[in-house]
């Protein structure tokens, strides 16, 4: 099993809709869990951390996390095909200070 | 603010060359990473540093890669000899250890061709 699960996509979504991209871990242990978003030929761009149970709300991003269950969740409100990008899931490795843990993206497609 | 400084941005060199990529984290950042992406095998850490000391280096491919950061404000990734599937984009990235909460932030990468 890997330490990070995310779905690869695409994950297309009309322009105005809710997009909801998911993210599973396996380290229960993990206490700091971050949202990167990566255009195509760019590096990635940290758009949120969280690491209390419940919602985080940024802008149009909401991160949602939930430990119990292990699954960690990012919502784009009101999607523009600006948002048009891959999205990271990370977590910080439970007994390292800075080590993350990278999920493989989803791909995220906002269509006119 | 500076963000992480990373050069060259592009590199193009012969196998059996040595390549030498360069890395300025943020000011005030004490703890370091290099990165290596490719379609293939996504986002892959390759060695990381805490306080100018290697920490991890369980994700360096093998002896042909090296990593060095003999101050707080530089870091070297030097690969010596160079071959065709070391030909990815090169990511550094920093943060702080004083936060606790673990985020880094990214330079702009530097994309290794190898012919």
């Amino acid at each position: 099993q890997k330490e990070v699960e995310q779905n690869s996509g695409p994950l297309s979504v009309p322009e105005g809709a809710i997009a909801s991209l998911n993210c599973t871990y396996s380290d229960r242990g993990s206490q700091s869990f971050f949202w990167y978003r990566q255009y195509s030929g760019k590096s990635p761009e940290l758009i949120m951390f969280i690491y209390s149970n419940g919602d985080k709300e940024d802008g149009r991003f909401t991160a949602q996390l939930n430990k119990a269950s292990q699954y960690v969740s990012l919502l784009i409100r009101d999607s523009q095909p600006s948002d048009s990008a891959t999205y990271l899931c990370a977590i910080l490795n439970t007994g390292t200070a800075s080590k993350l843990t990278f999920g493989t993206g989803t791909r995220l497609q906002v269509t006119l | 603010d500076a963000g992480v400084i990373q050069s060259p941005r592009h590199e193009v060199t012969e196998m059996g060359q040595e390549v030498t990529l360069r890395c300025k984290p943020i000011s005030g950042h004490n703890s370091l990473f290099w990165y290596r992406q490719t379609m293939m095998r996504g986002l892959e850490l390759l060695i990381y540093f805490n306080n100018n000391v290697p920490i991890d280096d369980s994700g360096m491919p093998e002896d042909r890669f090296s990593a060095k950061m003999p101050n707080a404000s530089f870091s070297t990734l030097k690969i010596q000899p160079s071959e065709p599937r070391d030909s990815a984009v090169y990511f550094c990235a920093s943060s702080s250890l004083r936060t606790g909460t673990g985020e880094q932030y990214f330079g702009p990468g530097t994309r290794l061709t190898v012919t």
